[in-house]
């Protein structure tokens, strides 16, 4: 089945740093790649929307200036958490899609678990 | 959005069936209803999708009211590897999802 590899699986740092996540998409080409971010006992919340090529679509209430998507390719989003602070700690879970054609599913990363000191 | 309801946990016995429901009331004529499961810290997996028909995978089935507004993930035999979170969406042709709470799935050796 189709496989969404995200990198790096965890990551630890001091606040103030800047932290990017990579998410690739490995035997399809994703038109469109959705960034997730899930606390501990809750469920994943929809963080922007990014298609290829073009600038991403934030949710409400998410900063775009502090969460940076770029999504050069058909293979790869990447985001970038600036200037990162230990409220931002938290797992960041990518997904990508292929073709809307038929409401197909989407596939997801492994996650990235980010822990801000 | 339209929404979904799910029990917040259910238990199973292993290698017994187990029914999961979803209830959908204010699904509208294009919404797909998708099941997502997702393992302790790992990302959501895919289960299985469908419109109005019944649809049967290698993972579950997924049965569908006549009247969509409710729905029901099956899956055959328990394992303990099919404990997780399972969350049951609606997703127009847009195919954004909006995660609920979805239902804690415990499975008992």
């Amino acid at each position: 089945g189709a496989v969404v590899s995200q990198h790096p699986s965890w990551v630890i740092c001091k606040s103030g740093t800047s932290v990017k996540i990579e998410c690739r998409s490995l035997d399809f080409q994703a038109t469109t790649m959705f960034w997730y971010r899930q606390f501990p006992k809750q469920s994943l919340m929809l963080m922007a929307t990014s298609n290829e090529g073009s600038k991403a679509t934030y949710e409400q209430g998410v900063e775009k200036d502090k969460f940076l998507i770029n999504h050069a390719s058909l293979t790869l989003s990447t985001l970038t958490v600036t200037s990162a602070h230990p409220e931002d700690s938290s797992f960041y879970i990518c997904s990508a899609r292929g073709t809307i054609a038929g409401n197909q599913p989407q596939h997801f990363g492994d996650g990235t678990r980010l822990s801000i000191l | 959005d339209a929404k979904t309801t799910q029990p917040n946990s259910m238990e199973s016995n292993e290698e017994e069936p187990v029914h999961l429901p979803c209830n959908h009331s204010t699904i509208s004529g294009t919404d797909y209803i998708h099941w997502y499961r997702q393992l302790p810290s790992q990302g959501p997996e895919y289960v299985i999708h469908g419109l109005t028909s019944n649809v049967n995978n290698r993972m579950a089935s997924l049965a569908i009211a006549e009247d969509r507004k409710s729905s029901t993930l099956i899956l055959h035999r328990a394992t303990l590897r099919d404990a997780a979170v399972y969350y049951c969406i609606l997703s127009n042709a847009g195919n954004m999802l909006t995660f609920g709470g979805g239902t804690r799935l415990m499975v008992k050796p």
